[in-house]
């Protein structure tokens, strides 16, 4: 059975600096791997999403790297902000058609001006 | 280009009472998906819709039923709440044969 699981669980940082959160996985076998934001009581809004055979992709100060041999995933944050502030959840999905997103508990990430 | 819409926002029910969730998926999407999400939890996913059948089921019991219509639009219904029902209910619509999600803002449902 496919589990993931985010560490830290929460996190608290002064504005500007460089973090990394991190995403396991117990099953290499994935279709993709996708790393979400949460604001709080909201949906999701989906930041990066990586393919299999991708090892990494990036958008704007995110960028997230993907290692399927070890499970492990990675979204680091550049120069961060108080705006940054939220939930980041990472999510595997195994196959195509029918098959569900697998969630972490997600990362809480408090960015102090 | 409209995102996913979900009605109504928060909602209060007793147990034992049945409850219905909607949900508009974002124009150009055909396939439909519901998830729960407890206090502190990740999101659980309980089914998915294509094409008005369900092709996809998490690990939940049958009062949990959903409905998907030919506009795509969804409704998700619980039997027989219980407190433990209690979540933000989410819907994520897609394109089938394409990877991205649209997630909506959810349906906080409180069972008292």
């Amino acid at each position: 059975k496919q589990e993931v699981t985010q560490i830290p669980a929460a996190l608290s940082v002064p504005e500007g600096e460089n973090l990394v959160l991190n995403c396991s996985f117990t099953d290499s076998a994935i279709y993709n791997l996708q790393w979400f934001r949460q604001d709080p009581g909201k949906g999701l809004t989906s930041l990066l999403l990586i393919q299999s055979s991708q090892r990494e992709q990036t958008s704007g100060r995110l960028n997230a790297s993907l290692d399927k041999s070890s499970g492990r995933s990675t979204l680091y944050i550049a120069a961060s902000q108080p705006g940054d502030s939220a939930t980041y959840l990472c999510a595997v999905r195994l196959g195509q058609a029918g098959t569900a997103l697998i969630f972490g508990k997600g990362t809480t990430l408090s960015v102090s001006s | 280009e409209t995102g996913v819409t979900q009605s109504p926002t928060h909602l209060i029910k007793t147990r034992g009472q049945q409850v219905t969730l909607r949900c508009s998926s974002q124009s150009g999407h055909n396939t439909v998906s519901w998830y729960q999400q407890a206090l502190g939890q990740g999101p659980q996913f309980i089914f998915q819709y294509y094409r008005e059948e369900e092709n996809g089921r998490g690990n939940f019991p049958p009062r949990f039923s959903g409905l998907q219509f030919p506009n795509y639009s969804s409704e998700l219904n619980v039997n027989a709440l219980e407190l433990d029902d209690s979540a933000l209910y989410l819907c994520a619509s897609s394109l089938a044969g394409f990877d991205g999600y649209t997630f909506g803002s959810g349906t906080r449902l409180t069972v008292v």
